[in-house]
């Protein structure tokens, strides 16, 4: 099988704008988690989807958001950035209900100037 | 709340030492353990948890609930074992969430 893919791999965006990445799971998958990790925080979970539900939330503002299609595929979108959203942003998705043993794409670089 | 401890940032040992990672846990309930690996320039990718108890690439880890540990361990460090190691840990009703540590660098050298 074919693992995790994000898109787009590299983002350079300024801040005010807004980004919008994308993460594909394993085919099967239906549980999408997002998490952002930085040299300072680490790896802090941002949200989880299953069937399109966005069924637990981290602690960051709502310029975070999320969304899941149909076919599991999943986005995120971060309004109004700011220079300390840079960071690798990284999806991992889930066959277990629980979502608890996860298969982690690549990631996207996102820096924000 | 749940959190994860990794005390050591660095940790270096020379081949065929063996080699202990520290991971310690706070949670209320019962947990699953995960130790996950990030080689250099590759994805984040699980390395073994505690449920299936197994052995992989030699690592081995046991869950201490006693002293809520999760310590990963080998009996004799490769040099290919040199990357960036993270304990994480799942709550019962976390529905998606690991907690993570904030990961230490293994560096073993010839």
């Amino acid at each position: 099988k074919a693992g995790v893919t994000q898109t787009p791999r590299y983002l350079i965006k300024t801040r005010g704008q807004q980004v919008t990445l994308s993460c594909s799971p394993i085919s099967g998958h239906r549980s999408v988690s997002w998490y952002q990790q930085t040299p300072g925080q680490g790896l802090q979970f941002l949200f989880e989807y299953f069937s399109e539900t966005q069924r637990n939330k981290g602690n960051f503002p709502g310029r975070f958001s999320g969304r899941q299609f149909s076919n599991s595929r999943s986005e995120m979108n971060v309004s109004t950035l700011e220079l300390g959203d840079s960071a690798l942003y990284l999806c991992a998705s889930s066959s277990i209900q629980g979502a608890s043993e996860q298969f982690f794409g690549p990631g996207t670089r996102l820096t924000v100037l | 709340a749940q959190r994860v401890t990794q005390p050591e940032k660095l940790l270096s040992v020379f081949k065929g030492a063996p080699v202990e990672l520290k991971c310690n846990y706070s949670y209320s309930g019962s947990p699953e353990l995960f130790w996950y690996v990030q080689y250099s320039r590759q994805r984040l990718q699980l390395l073994l948890r505690h449920i299936s108890r197994e052995s992989i690439k030699g690592f081995t880890a046991d869950l201490n609930k006693g002293e809520t540990s999760f310590h990963l361990k080998k009996p004799f460090a490769q040099e290919e074992d040199s990357a960036m190691y993270y304990c994480a840990l799942y709550g019962g009703t976390s529905y998606g969430k690991l907690t993570f540590g904030q990961g230490t660098i293994l560096t073993v050298h010839p």
